[in-house]
């Protein structure tokens, strides 16, 4: 079985200000991971997700993320942060080749402060 | 588009009584879930369903029934309330269940059981 370690609860920085969110995961198996935003209000929505190929992966809004194999983290980070960025993220992880459900971790709240 | 709905958005319950949580899907979605999300534990999958007529049970399934009549939707009834379930419920969908695919969420239902 797979899991995920959000070790963050609540991240809180000043805007445009960098900041990391940081997910570790436990598998015996090859993953595909994921980072999913949910802003105030709202339900869940994909930020970026890793499958194969380059290790770094990025969304449409600045943020990027690194699947980092032999530490097994998949850290997500953005160099300036937006008021606009004040939302709860997850990381998710879910078992490559074939069909799992995604295992989603505690969340962090990421808080910008002007 | 709508996306993935959800009624109502609110409600608050005494202590054994009954309610059904609605979620719809406008995207001809074959595969659904739900999940309940409480502060510090993340999201965690209650029931879901792999086409219409079918349901599965996920990590926490007691207290709860669904069903999946039709394809669109995907309901999630609560027999005899308690405390516990306190939370803020959510449905999601995607289009397939490869380990790859994106689920899209609901709004949230935010349950009180008094």
């Amino acid at each position: 079985a797979q899991s995920v370690t959000q070790l963050d609860s609540q991240v809180p920085v000043f805007e445009e200000a960098p900041v990391e969110l940081r997910c570790n995961y436990s598998s015996s198996v090859s993953v595909y991971l994921f980072w999913y935003v949910q802003y105030p209000n709202q339900g869940l929505q994909l930020l970026l997700k890793y499958l194969s190929g380059s290790t770094l992966v990025e969304s449409i809004n600045g943020f990027e993320a690194e699947f980092n194999k032999s530490q097994t983290s998949f850290h997500l980070r953005k160099p300036s942060v937006h008021i606009s960025d004040t939302a709860e993220y997850f990381c998710a992880v879910s078992r490559s080749g074939g069909s799992y459900i995604p295992t989603f971790g505690r969340g962090t709240s990421l808080i910008v402060h002007p | 588009n709508a996306g993935v709905t959800q009624t109502p958005k609110f409600r608050v319950l005494k202590t054994g009584q009954s309610m059904t949580l609605l979620c719809a899907q406008d995207m001809n979605h074959e595969y659904m879930y739900w999940y309940r999300q409480d502060p510090g534990m993340g999201l965690r999958l209650i029931h879901y369903s792999v086409g219409e007529g079918t349901t599965a049970k996920g990590e926490v399934p007691d207290g709860y029934n669904v069903s999946r009549l039709k394809k669109q939707n995907f309901l999630l009834g609560l027999e005899s309330a308690a405390p516990s379930q306190t939370s803020v419920y959510f449905c999601a969908s995607s289009y397939s269940f490869a380990s790859t695919d994106t689920q899209y969420f609901g709004p949230g239902t935010r349950l009180t059981v008094l």
